[in-house]
Formats: structure tokens, C-alpha cells, sequence
């Protein structure tokens, strides 16, 4: 099926570990997005790319790195888990900027605990 | 960075009613403001989405009202269903790149029979 696919999909990690989270999208999709989704604050950006090899910072992109090499793929490396870190994580692709319409189609999410 | 107002934060309607999600944002650059609803364990999903050019649109049972001056806008669900339980998010586009979204802090929409 066509879409965003995230691995993995659940993963516990010790503080100071660092771990790669997944994320392909099959649309030929410029734009993509990594969120975190923690309880009563909604959906926060971390790192968007807006086509391969061009990456910037969301509201959020402490303790994160991606990098975007080919259009299909944009993994979030997280470089020494905290505690902090313990969210759900959403990757998102969209086919033209998500300000002038560019409706996300969102992975089905990762959840991480930070222990 | 942009500032977005969702409220409720929690909402139980009875099937039939009505079920009404505000959401306020102080400035955007860019025209396009979506809703997203997310069921438990899945990713948010594209509802319904308005371009300010026009002050209502609707889809099915699903209504978006924009004020533009007021910078606001509304969902409205109409009939409202058990399916339609869900987390809705609204979403405005940043103002300085037109790359990025900011979402409201969500809705718990509840609907009983």
C-alpha cells in the first residue's frame, strides 16, 4: 500500500543510548517532516526537508539529527536519548508545501521510552 | 513562531448532535488551514481543509467556518456519529516559510449514544 512507513514501531532505549528512527515514503513526495506528539501539546515539529539533501529545524530539533539523501527516505537519529525524549514520534509527507496545500499523509508513529 | 488556540480540549456529544472545535492563530503568511482528525494508535489523517478565500466549505457532515479578521476558524460535525470518536487537531501554516505547520494542542471529541 502507498504511503509513509515508519519503523520501528514501538522501542525502549537507556539514557545515552542512540537509535535511528525510520521513515519511507512511496508518493514521490518533496516534503517531509518529522513530529513528536506528547500529551496536551499536540503535534511539535522537529526537522523538515523540503526535498532531498535540503533539511532545516522545526520548534523542537534539540538532541536530533536527519538527513535527507534520497526522496524516499528522512531518518530522525537521536544522538543520546533523554528522558525528555519518551514521546510519540510521527513522520509526514506531503506532495507541495503544507501551507499552500499540501495535505500530509502521516506515518502510523513510533513510540519511544526513554528509561 | 506561531501561536495556535484549540478548544475545547475535551468534548462529549450525544449521536446526533453537533460537535463544534475552535481554533485561533495569531498571523500566517499562507492560505491553507487543515483539520486532522487521529484515531487511538494511528497517525493523524487529513478531515477537511479551508483556503480564507472563502468563509465556509463543507464535506459530508463536516464543516469548516473561517474568520479571517478574526483569525479564527471552526470545525463544525453535524449528526454527529460514535465513529466520529477521535482526536481532531486543527493546523496553521507558519509565517515564515510556507513548509511548516503548526497544530493546536487537539480535541477529545467523545460521542455517546
Amino acid at each position: 500500500n502507498a504511503g509513509v512507513t515508519q519503523t520501528p514501531k514501538f522501542q525502549v532505549l537507556k539514557t545515552g543510548q542512540s537509535m535511528t528512527l525510520q521513515c519511507a515514503q512511496d508518493m514521490n513526495h518533496e516534503y517531509m517532516s518529522w513530529y513528536r506528539q506528547d500529551p496536551g501539546m499536540g503535534l511539535r515539529l522537529i526537522h523538515y526537508s523540503v526535498g532531498a539533501g535540503i533539511t532545516d529545524q522545526g520548534e523542537v530539533p534539540n538532541g536530533y539529527n536527519v538527513s535527507r539523501s534520497t526522496t524516499e527516505d528522512f531518518p530522525l537519529r537521536l544522538l543520546s536519548a533523554a528522558p525528555s525524549q519518551t514521546s510519540v514520534y510521527f513522520c509526514a509527507s506531503s506532495s507541495q508545501a503544507a501551507g499552500t496545500g499540501g495535505g500530509y499523509t502521516f506515518g502510523s508513529g513510533t513510540r519511544l521510552t526513554v528509561v | 513562531q506561531q501561536q495556535v488556540k484549540q478548544s475545547p480540549q475535551s468534548l462529549i456529544v450525544q449521536k446526533g448532535g453537533i460537535s463544534i472545535i475552535n481554533c485561533a492563530y495569531e498571523n500566517t503568511a499562507f492560505d491553507y488551514f487543515p483539520w486532522y482528525q487521529q484515531f487511538p494508535g494511528k497517525g493523524p489523517a487529513l478531515l477537511i481543509a479551508i483556503r480564507p478565500d472563502v468563509s465556509e466549505k463543507k464535506e459530508g457532515r463536516f464543516t469548516i467556518s473561517f474568520n479571517k479578521s478574526a483569525k479564527q476558524f471552526s470545525l463544525h460535525i453535524m449528526d454527529s456519529q460514535p465513529g466520529d470518536s477521535a482526536t481532531y487537531f486543527c493546523a496553521v501554516p507558519n509565517t515564515g516559510t510556507a513548509s511548516k505547520l503548526t497544530f493546536g494542542t487537539g480535541t477529545r471529541l467523545q460521542v455517546t449514544l
